[in-house]
């Protein structure tokens, strides 16, 4: 599996966009960058994944590289209970995943 | 969406007891369960694999005795914490994979207190 390299811990003022980057300079032309966030005591939660082209739903957008080395979540306008830890995940179809360290990410009003 | 179901939420046993935690696919078949464990202020780290029908395959340096995992049907996976000791103390979750756009779904975790 390739790996994936993100900042520990980022701030974020309420309200305002908050920026994740990720960096998977090793990553494959078949592996998906998946990203999904954990807060305390419970278990993580999908975020969004992506391919090669940038991605958006209700919760985040997904800004992959051209050369797919590193990509950036963004959560658009964060607020107080986006506080968690954003893990960044390479991985292929019928592998299994595995977590990094991830991104403490905390939303201060 | 894919929802999985992970049972109990909390447990406190004795040591030296053993105890079962079940994931259960609610609205999905999965093939493939995943466990893992998470100590306070750390990552998630892959136990093992459960294959319906099958073994379950482990990760190194994880004691497949210690840890028993069955995988009985589509819909459930259950992990088997025996002879239990303080040291397995610990949040453990399961995770399934679902074929829809979710990738893979994850319980909502189990913390496991041994005293």
């Amino acid at each position: 599996d390739a790996k994936t390299t993100q900042p520990p811990s980022m701030d974020c003022a309420e309200g305002r966009a908050a920026n994740l980057p990720c960096n998977h300079s090793t990553i494959s032309g078949n592996e998906y960058v998946y990203w999904y966030r954990q807060i305390h005591s419970q278990g993580p939660q999908y975020i969004i994944h992506g391919l090669k082209n940038n991605e958006t739903n209700e919760m985040a957008s997904l800004i992959i590289t051209e050369d797919r080395k590193s990509s950036t979540l963004i959560l658009p306008h964060a607020t107080l209970r986006d506080t968690a830890v954003y893990y960044c995940i390479v991985m292929g179809n019928n592998n299994d995943m595995r977590f990094g360290a991830g991104t403490r990410l905390t939303v201060k009003p | 969406g894919a929802v999985v179901s992970q049972h109990p939420s909390r447990v406190i046993c004795k040591s030296g007891t053993s105890v079962k935690i079940e994931c259960r696919s609610l609205d999905f078949q999965a093939t493939t369960m995943f466990w893992y464990r998470q100590f306070p202020k750390q990552s998630l780290m892959l136990m093992a694999t459960s294959n319906e029908g099958s073994k379950a395959t482990y990760e190194q340096g994880v004691e497949k005795d210690k840890f028993l995992i069955n995988h009985a049907s589509l819909t459930l996976s259950t992990l088997t914490v025996t002879s239990a000791h303080p040291e397995d103390s610990s949040f453990y979750i399961c995770s399934a994979r679902s074929t829809g756009a979710y990738g893979y779904t994850f319980g909502s975790g189990t913390r496991l207190t041994v005293v």
